[in-house]
């Protein structure tokens, strides 16, 4: 599976844009940009996908580079509960066998946001 | 409508003890999944269920660990003769179908803690 890295930690004031930024330097054709985060104690959670185009839905936006090489995740305003570890995820877009379907998570980046 | 359960939601256990941890889907959900989420660390994959029948078993630890979901709904991950080394949180997922446009929706986890 194509690696994606990712900032340890990062930190936002209240009401303020946050960009989360993910390289995938190796990543191909066919594979999703998937975003999950893990609010503390909580399961990971959905937030957005893509292939090629920005995607917006109503809790964040995702900016796929040209070249694909790498992707934002933009919180619009972070507020308080938006502090979460954030995890960047490829997946496969098409049926490859068994072994392609979980979610491979990697650290994540912990989002600390400030009152 | 009610997201994934998962129970119970704590689980300390002596080292040797048997443990079984369960998790209730989202109706109709026809994929399952499991993972072990160790501390400061993301999720990593167990094993998967498509219905009924087990499709990927391969993160597994080792053959004191097993899943069965018989009716293709509940699912339960069983772990014979624990040891320290299995101490950490237990993620339940579910999902309408194994295609990548189908997000997993996750539960709130089982933390197994081995004494």
């Amino acid at each position: 599976d194509a690696k994606t890295t990712q900032p340890n930690s990062m930190e936002s004031n209240e009401e303020e844009p946050v960009h989360l930024p993910c390289n995938h330097s190796t990543i191909s054709g066919t594979d999703y940009i998937h975003w999950y985060r893990q609010l503390p104690s909580q399961g990971p959670e959905y937030v957005i996908h893509g292939l090629t185009s920005n995607v917006n839905n109503r809790m964040a936006s995702l900016a796929i580079a040209e070249d694909r090489k790498s992707s934002t995740l933009i919180l619009h305003r972070a507020t308080l509960r938006d502090a979460a570890v954030y995890y960047c995820i490829l997946r496969h877009g098409e049926t490859l066998g068994a072994g392609s379907y979980q979610l491979t998570f990697g650290k994540g980046t912990k989002l600390s946001v400030i009152p | 409508g009610a997201g994934v359960s998962q129970s119970p939601r704590y689980k300390v256990a002596k080292r040797g003890q048997d443990v079984a941890l369960r998790c209730d889907p989202i109706s109709g959900h026809v994929s399952l999944f499991w993972y072990q989420q160790a501390l400061g660390q993301g999720p990593e994959f167990l094993t998967y269920f498509q219905n009924e029948a087990q499709l990927d078993k391969s993160g597994l630890p080792s053959d004191r660990f097993f899943a069965e979901r018989p009716e293709g709904s509940v699912s339960t991950l069983k772990i014979q003769r624990t040891q320290q080394e299995d101490s950490a949180v237990y993620l339940c997922a579910s999902s309408r179908g194994l295609e990548t446009y189908n997000e997993q929706f996750f539960g709130p986890g089982t933390r197994l803690t081995v004494l």
